[in-house]
């Protein structure tokens, strides 16, 4: 049971270029979330889904799109990518409220 | 809006000390609320959870009661170790409209524990 699965695990981009993280659980939750890691802001909401074909915004979604064709995919995608946006990014599921959330080992992107 | 406060750090320890951080929450309705710990390098890890009014989740010899009354859920442990030296995070996951279930975070709690 691999849970959830992150790629990948480092990238490098440079301003203006664009790239997909990709998000697999083999859990069968319906709640997937994106969220991005900064030094001293916690972890902070980029997007949501709560299920298959379903795509929401979270605290911090400008320049970032997510699609979940799916159930067990959740992609993010940057189509122009920002110095602003070298973060850590982390991918989790839950199958419900009132669950914890399982997350993914991050993916570690430097914008350059 | 939701929200989660907890005690800014780092929290500096000797091994064997007791440990206590802060959490609060602001919340409508009636959240379920957890701690996560993260170690270097990885992803956030459940610790422990409650999902009302009095719950104590434990786990490893951490332990939080949900409080309703003063919306807080305080992270603690009698006796630290080296290997508890990490980032836990408090969070918590409530419905709101529309139906969708919203997880959210603290700022997170360095802590370092010293031999």
């Amino acid at each position: 049971n691999a849970g959830v699965t992150q790629t990948p695990k480092f990238r490098v981009l440079k301003t203006g270029q664009s790239m997909t993280l990709l998000c697999a659980q083999d859990m069968n939750h319906e709640y997937m979330y994106w969220y991005r890691q900064d030094p001293g802001m916690g972890l902070r909401l980029i997007h949501y889904s709560v299920g298959e074909g379903t795509t929401a915004k979270g605290e911090v979604p400008d320049g970032y799109n997510v699609s979940r064709l799916k159930k067990q995919n959740f992609l993010l995608g940057l189509e122009s990518a920002a110095p602003s946006q070298t973060s850590v990014y982390f991918c989790a599921s839950i199958p419900g409220q009132g669950f914890g959330a399982f997350f993914g080992q991050g993916t570690r992107l430097t914008v350059v | 809006g939701d929200s989660v406060t907890q005690m800014e750090g780092p929290v500096t320890l000797s091994e064997e000390a007791f440990l206590t951080i802060n959490c609060t929450y602001t919340a409508t309705g009636y959240p379920s609320l957890f701690w996560y710990v993260q170690y270097p390098g990885e992803g956030l890890q459940l610790l422990l959870k409650a999902t009302k009014a009095d719950d104590k989740g434990s786990n490893k010899g951490f332990e939080a009661t949900y409080r309703k009354e003063t919306t807080s859920f305080h992270l603690e442990k009698g006796s630290v170790q080296v290997s508890d030296s990490a980032v836990y995070f408090c969070a918590l996951s409530s419905l709101f409209s529309g139906g969708y279930n919203k997880l959210i975070f603290g700022a997170g709690t360095r802590l370092a524990v010293h031999p």
